[in-house]
């Protein structure tokens, strides 16, 4: 079956640093991917999504690309905040538009 | 404008009582779904209806029984509640299809006591 695994939290780093969550994925077919932001008390946003093989998606400064050939779509930011402090979801979106979660990485951004 | 809502916010109950959660998504969307987390943050989908009618059904105790009047709305019944039933329900709604984005409520936490 489907799966993805992303890396441990807590994540803690400090304003401005360079942020990577990792995520690889185990997939049938062609899935699209996701990263969703949880930030405290809330439900999940869509932070960007990739939908085939070698596309990017980009959105307030993330940034993932979706590997075919490492089966992985890793979260990148190149100078977080002390706003981006929330929990990370790699999803996995089959052809039944079900989505398989990642175990979220938790961020903490320090002034 | 709320585009998925849900209510109540929190919820507690004994154990054995019955319960329901309501949702309610204004986007015009089909396909709505429920998902359970749990208190290390893991998320689950638990059922899927696709305009009023059930396309996932993963494995879930009976005592949860969703039902969609119409597609606008999907509400989770949960009948002889457990210690093990805490935890924050969302739902969510998106087009059918797997490049779609869910849209998420902002979930419901329950504490069975």
């Amino acid at each position: 079956g489907n799966s993805v695994t992303q890396m441990e939290g807590p994540v803690t780093l400090s304003e401005e640093a360079f942020l990577t969550i990792n995520c690889t994925y185990t997939a049938t077919g062609y899935p699209s991917l996701f990263w969703y932001v949880q930030y405290p008390g809330e439900g999940l946003q869509l932070l960007l999504k990739a939908t085939k093989a070698d596309d990017k998606g980009s959105n307030k400064g993330f940034e993932a690309t979706y590997r075919k050939e490492t089966t992985s779509f890793h979260l990148e930011k190149g100078s977080v905040q002390v706003s981006d402090s929330a929990v990370y979801f790699c999803a996995l979106g089959d052809s039944w538009g079900k989505l398989q979660f990642g175990a979220g990485t938790q961020v903490v951004v320090t002034p | 404008d709320t585009a998925v809502s849900q209510t109540p916010k929190y919820l507690v109950t004994q154990m054995g009582n019955d319960k329901s959660i309501k949702c309610e998504q204004n986007l015009g969307h089909d396909t709505m779904y429920w998902y359970k987390q749990d208190s290390k943050k893991f998320l689950k989908i638990m059922f899927s209806y696709n305009n009023k009618e059930l396309i996932i059904n993963e494995t879930v105790p009976n005592r949860f029984s969703p039902k969609s009047p119409d597609k606008a709305h999907l509400n989770l019944h949960i009948n002889s509640l457990e210690l093990g039933d805490s935890a924050v329900y969302f739902c969510a709604s998106s087009e059918p299809g797997h490049s779609y984005e869910q849209y998420f409520g902002p979930g419901t936490r329950l504490t069975v006591t």
